[in-house]
């Protein structure tokens, strides 16, 4: 079965930074591409990373260019999203969700973020 | 990078025939056929429903069918039920090399 399970959000002021991390298991974790999409409270979803399955390719959503970095750990079937410079449009709870012929297959209970100060 | 446009809400009676619609440009829905649906229910995660378009994950009910022309999408669920009763979201693929999602749409089964 496959599992994804965000961990690292929680509270934070804006300008601060926090660490998300998803471990992924009942799969072949370094086959895939993954991705990170957010939802703001009551609002809809929004991409905001992905990377391919060796780290070559990374792409950012406008939002977040130059504030978040998407990273991942093949050998402990881990993916990363470290987020700095926080800002309240970032509060969100953000997905782990794997990448499947440019759609999105398997997605975690996500974790919230809040921004406030 | 835009969102995709979809209406804010539809609704039916359970057994008709509902479609969602999701515009989007020459740059996202219009150039490629990487077009994908999500149901989501309250409080839940979201689940993919159609992905390329028109293609269903394997344990999605043949009541959902999705198509595309020119910039437009579309997600169509026949024989409607109640538990279709959800929000919906599109997604596509953009030339870019990012995604772009839909504002989500309320499905109401009255």
């Amino acid at each position: 079965e496959v599992q994804l399970v965000e961990s690292g959000g929680g509270s934070v002021q804006p300008g601060g930074s926090l660490r998300l991390s998803c471990a992924a298991s009942g799969f072949t974790f370094s086959a895939y591409s993954m991705n990170w999409v957010r939802q703001a409270p009551g609002k809809g979803l929004e991409w905001i990373s992905y990377i391919d399955s060796s780290s070559s390719r990374i792409y950012y959503a406008d939002s977040v260019k130059g504030r978040f970095t998407i990273s991942r750990d093949n050998a402990k079937n881990s993916l990363y999203l470290q987020m700095n410079s926080l800002r309240d449009e970032d509060m969100a709870v953000y997905y782990c969700v794997r990448d499947w012929a440019y759609a999105f297959d398997y997605w975690g209970q996500g974790t919230l973020v809040t921004v406030s100060s | 990078q835009s969102a995709l446009t979809q209406p804010a809400s539809v609704s039916g009676s359970p057994g008709q025939s509902i479609t969602i619609s999701c515009t989007g440009t020459s740059s996202d829905v219009g150039f490629y056929n990487h077009v994908s649906w999500y149901q989501q229910h309250p409080g839940k995660v979201p689940k993919v429903v159609i992905y390329a378009v028109s293609k269903r994950p394997s344990g999605v009910s043949d009541r959902f069918s999705g198509s595309k022309s020119d910039n437009t999408a579309s997600l169509t669920i026949s024989g409607l039920q109640a538990e279709d009763e959800a929000d919906y979201y599109c997604s596509s693929y953009t030339t870019g090399t990012t995604w772009v999602f839909g504002g989500g749409t309320k499905l109401t089964v009255l």
